[in-house]
């Protein structure tokens, strides 16, 4: 298994609402990353799990909550957003956090998940 | 901080030309991407560079690193519509997981 999966593709929620985006991977990876992108614009990342630990937080508010239950899973949990936050949320990961003995540490990118808040 | 800026960023080539996409960066990095994104959809990945010098090709995409200059091109050769997409480059380095990303070019082949 070579792809990262992301559910859902689309979401719509409204303001007070409490949702979650799924992401996952079986190629044995062990760092896992959620970027934000909105359109017209390059992925700007939110949150690095290095070996199931949060190692970067890209000062992102608290209505974002990352959470990695173990190393083929990441989840990002989404409460009292706004408008602005409506984007693509793309999920990536990578074979070794920081590189260490493996040169290219390639990021493999999720489908992502369309989100529109009301 | 960082900085990464690709130029153009839009570019709209007749099928059959060739042409190129520049990636500057502002800072000493150890691995440079290329990333293919089409609308709507994820990052694909193109390539990756790690040395001075460094050149790989793929159909009719040839990327290049010159790691003196900050540099790296990306260059289209007899362009076909299914190139058509918008295309990123981003650096990193060892020891920090975080890639910054180009501003993207968004190349549009007309027949």
């Amino acid at each position: 298994d070579t792809e990262v999966t992301q559910t859902p593709k689309h979401l719509v929620m409204g303001m007070t609402n409490k949702k979650s985006l799924k992401c996952e991977q079986h190629m044995g990876h062990r760092a896992m990353y959620w970027y934000k992108q909105k359109a017209k614009k390059p992925p700007e990342l939110m949150f690095v799990y290095s070996y199931e630990k949060l190692s970067i937080n890209e000062s992102v508010p608290s209505r974002f909550s990352p959470e990695c239950p173990n190393s083929s899973l990441l989840n990002l949990h989404l409460h009292a957003l706004q408008p602005e936050d409506s984007a693509l949320y793309l999920c990536a990961s990578s074979q070794e956090p920081s590189g260490g003995t493996v040169s290219y540490n390639e990021q493999f990118f999720g489908p992502g998940t369309r989100l529109t808040v009301l | 901080e960082l900085k990464v800026e690709q130029n153009p960023l839009f570019l709209s080539m007749q099928e059959g030309k060739n042409y190129t996409i520049y990636c500057n960066y502002s800072t000493t990095s150890d691995r440079l991407y290329w990333y293919r994104q089409d609308p709507g959809k994820s990052l694909e990945s193109l390539f990756v560079l790690l040395s001075n010098g460094a050149v790989k090709q793929e159909g009719r995409l040839m990327a290049s690193l010159d790691t003196k200059a900050r540099l790296s091109t990306l260059h289209i050769t007899a362009a076909v519509h299914d190139l058509s997409a918008t295309y990123f480059c981003a650096v990193s380095n060892f020891g920090n997981e975080k890639l910054t990303f180009g501003t993207g070019t968004r190349l549009t082949i007309i027949p």
